[in-house]
């Protein structure tokens, strides 16, 4: 029954090692996203995609590679990762509806990853 | 500037007191405008909308001021439960590209 799922809840890794976090969502949202929260809770958009195709990308290093296989999903492959990729990942969903606006986004249950 | 600013916090208050909550934004052309809670160690979930007219969703009153870029957050009667981090949103173009303040925290005390 959960709306927006992420796997896996907790990702503990030795630095430079490749990792990947699953996102799904059954709602029949348009769009997906890829949200950063550091140590500081700074909640930071990373990429968005709507129905397979990148719309956002905010700067991230290309050692970050989102996937969307199709639009119920969006997973996140990190390569060569760092101690500053520590912190916990959100997947998000809403439509995409550029002509309205209060379309919430709903969030999955976060990916706390610790890099050591 | 950032995109989005938020009170510094953390507000610590006791129960049943009323708090506000204040925001700007720098983007004149934004067009949505949320408040979301974030529990510790959670995600964050969507507390309301705020309308250009102002909105009331219980013992919470959301306001925007378009020409002051200003949002604000009031609540009223303060429970216990409302201790989170409270995150002003904004949707910064057409693209649904919502942008988060930093939050502030806010601890309801017995």
């Amino acid at each position: 029954d959960t709306a927006v799922s992420q796997t896996p809840k907790y990702l503990v890794t030795q630095m430079g090692n490749d990792k990947s976090i699953k996102c799904e969502q059954n709602l029949g949202h348009d769009t997906m996203y890829w949200y950063k929260q550091d140590s500081k809770k700074f909640l930071k958009i990373m990429f968005s995609y709507n129905n397979k195709e990148l719309i956002i990308n905010e700067t991230v290093p290309n050692r970050f590679s989102p996937k969307s296989p199709d639009k119920a999903h969006l997973n996140l492959h990190i390569n060569s990762l760092e101690l500053g990729d520590s912190a916990v990942y959100f997947c998000a969903s809403s439509h995409l509806v550029p002509t309205t606006t209060n379309e919430k986004l709903f969030f999955g249950s976060g990916t706390q990853l610790s890099v050591l | 500037r950032k995109e989005v600013e938020q009170d510094p916090g953390p507000f610590n208050v006791p129960e049943g007191a009323t708090v506000a909550f204040n925001c700007t934004y720098s983007n004149s052309a934004s067009q949505s405008f949320f408040w979301y809670r974030q529990d510790c160690r959670k995600e964050p979930k969507l507390l309301m909308s705020v309308y250009s007219s102002g909105n009331e969703d219980g013992r919470f009153t959301a306001q925007l001021n378009r020409a002051s870029q200003y949002i604000s957050l009031l609540i009223r009667d303060s429970k216990l439960s409302d201790s989170a981090t409270y995150l002003c949103v904004v949707n910064r173009d057409s693209y649904d590209k919502v942008i988060f303040g930093p939050g502030t925290s806010l601890s309801v005390i017995p």
